[in-house]
């Protein structure tokens, strides 16, 4: 079946630092890939997608490329703030009539002053 | 434009009680999907329905756990009897187009602990 490995937490790092969260994912077909990003007391929300391999998805600074020969969906974000402290899952479903989300177990972004 | 809506927030059972989660999706969002989401893990969809009908349940504990969305509105997930390990969260989510490769909107989620 399908599934998400991402790196990792906590991952801690200084502001204006430079991130990178690895993900890899296991599908049939042609998935669709997503970020989604939890802050503090919130609720899940959608921080950017790729529906085809070779497209970026991009939103609030962040980026992420579709990689077939790679299967993987790697967030970065060049110079990181302390707002940008949350959790953040990446995800994939792969289409058609049942498209749920298969999520990764997540990776606790702490940004220090 | 209104959000998901969950109700209760939170809810605190003892093992082999019987507990009910409600959900109201986006007005308009044909798709709505239960999910959930244990502890350190990443949300696990249970079960998705397409208007009133359901499409995928085949992660759902069928010997406990049931949901259904009558007039393809509302919808309730109710589990019966609840297990130690049923303590999660419990996510709802709705979209807009059949494929969930459009956003998928999570609503708060209600935090059950058992017990």
């Amino acid at each position: 079946g399908d599934s998400v490995t991402q790196m990792e937490g906590p991952v801690t790092l200084s502001e204006e630092a430079c991130l990178t969260i690895n993900c890899t994912y296991t599908a049939t077909g042609y998935p669709s890939l997503f970020w989604y990003v939890q802050y503090p007391g919130e609720g899940l929300q959608l921080l950017l997608k790729a529906t085809k391999a070779d497209d970026k998805g991009s939103n609030k600074g962040f980026e992420a490329t579709y990689r077939k020969e790679t299967t993987s969906f790697h967030l970065e974000k060049g110079s990181v703030q302390v707002s940008d402290s949350a959790v953040y899952f990446c995800a994939l479903t792969s289409g058609g009539g049942a498209d749920g989300l298969t999520f990764g177990k997540g990776t606790h972004l702490i940004i220090q002053p | 434009e209104a959000g998901v809506a969950q109700s209760p927030r939170y809810k605190i059972i003892e093992k082999r009680q019987s507990v009910a989660f409600w959900c109201n999706p986006i007005s308009g969002h044909a798709t709505l999907y239960w999910y959930q989401q244990i502890l350190g893990q990443g949300p696990k969809l249970l079960i998705q329905f397409q208007n009133n009908g359901v499409v995928d349940d085949s992660q759902l504990p069928k010997d406990r756990f049931s949901a259904e969305r009558l007039k393809g509105v509302d919808s309730t997930l109710k589990i019966q009897p609840a297990k130690l390990e049923d303590s999660a969260v419990y996510l709802c989510a709705s979209s807009h187009w059949t494929s969930g490769r459009n956003e998928q909107f999570f609503g708060p989620g209600t935090r059950l602990t058992v017990l």
